[in-house]
Order: structure tokens, then sequence, then C-alpha cells
């Protein structure tokens, strides 16, 4: 299995630019998580997906952020604008379907600056 | 107060010593409790799980939880410079049911030789 797929692993951008960042879950998990970590905030839940479907997107920061799954093998996280504050390490993970005793597997991240 | 709660770190102790990492939860209906292990510039990996009050040991790493006080640990016995890194506890609540886990901020662990 070649695990969560993340695309790009890195990304530059200027101020104002848009960015696209994806991921492609394991086949055969329901569930897809996007993470925002940085040194100070540490790891941050933006939204999660269950069958392809947003359950919670409180995680938001802004309504620059926007997360579609069309389908069960692909996600996309949007910023429109870009900004300085953004730069982080996104993470996309999935789990298994089924309840609360499924760990989460994590892609590699892609790492986000803006300048 | 937060949900997840982990010593803050950084803890450092020598090769060959026990680390003892700790996490307090807020949640009672908390079910499930994963530490993952993240090096530096990589991603979180899950190392451990436990779903019991008690113990649970794996080669060097032993987790414990202990549902009536909130409070789940790991240890790492015989302490490996390979194990310096950051530690991350995770809990699972029975109020979802799609595999959200709530993440603490980590405690980052050095080994030194």
């Amino acid at each position: 299995d070649a695990g969560v797929i993340q695309s790009p692993r890195h990304e530059v951008t200027e101020m104002g630019q848009e960015v696209t960042l994806r991921c492609k879950p394991i086949s055969g998990h329901n569930s897809l998580f996007w993470y925002r970590q940085t040194m100070m905030r540490g790891l941050e839940l933006l939204i999660y997906f269950n069958n392809n479907v947003p359950i919670d997107d409180s995680g938001m920061p802004e309504d620059r952020f926007s997360a579609k799954m069309p389908n069960a093998s692909f996600s996309t996280l949007k910023i429109q604008p870009s900004e300085p504050r953004d730069s982080a390490v996104y993470f996309c993970a999935s789990t298994p379907s089924g309840g609360f005793y499924n760990e989460q597997f994590f892609g590699p991240g892609t790492r986000l600056t803006v300048l | 107060q937060k949900e997840v709660e982990q010593n803050s770190g950084p803890l450092s102790v020598p090769e060959g010593a026990i680390a003892s990492l700790n996490c307090t939860y807020s949640d009672r209906g908390s079910q499930s409790f994963f530490w993952y292990r993240q090096y530096s510039g990589k991603s979180p990996e899950l190392i451990m799980f436990i779903y019991s009050n008690g113990d649970k040991e794996d080669g060097r790493f032993t987790a414990q939880l202990n549902k009536a006080s909130q409070y789940v640990s790991l240890l790492i016995r015989d302490s490996q410079p390979s194990d310096s890194a950051t530690y991350l506890c995770a809990v699972n609540t029975i109020s979802t049911n799609a595999g959200k886990s709530t993440f603490g901020d980590g405690t980052t662990l050095t080994v030194k030789p």
C-alpha cells in the first residue's frame, strides 16, 4: 500500500496567490482529515470528512480556506488568497470507517511558505 | 482547559534511562488512546494504542491508562538516541464515530548519549 499521498511536498508562493494542496487517502479508508502544524500552535484539525461528506469544519481559520472531497480517493485544501501567517506544514490523514478504535495514517505533509 | 494536555517539555534523559511521558484528558467519554511519535521534519506515526485500564507493553514501550483519573502515560525503557522525537497523545471519544482524534501539543524528548 502506498500510504496517504500528498502533493506538492513543498510550496513557496507569494502573498495573495491561490494555493491548492492535494491528498489521496489510503484505499478503503472512509474518513479523511486535514491538519495544520506550526511550532506556536501545534497540530490543529482544520476539517474532516466521512464518506466524502464534510463532518466538522469548525477548525478552518477563515473563509479564505476551503476543502473539498469530490470522491473517495481525492481531497483538496485551498487557500485563497494566501497570507504569510498561513505558512505551516499541512498534513492529510485517513482512517478506516467504523468508530473510535482506529489510528490515523498521516501523509508526508506539504510544507507551505507564503512570502 | 485543553481537551488533551501533555507535559510541556522538553524532556531530556540519558541513554539507557526510562523516559516517562504523561497525558491527561477532559472528556470522560473518551474510549481509545494513542501515542504517536513524530521525528523532526516527518509526519506522526503510531507507536502504541490502549483501550482498557492498566498497562500494555510492546517491546521497550509501555502505555498505561487510568480512566478514573483521566490519565494516560507512555514509558520508554532503555531509552536510545533514536527515541529522540516529539510524542503526541491522541484521544478518541464516544461522541464521534468517524475516527476523529483530539491531539495534545506533544512532548519533545531528547535522549543524550
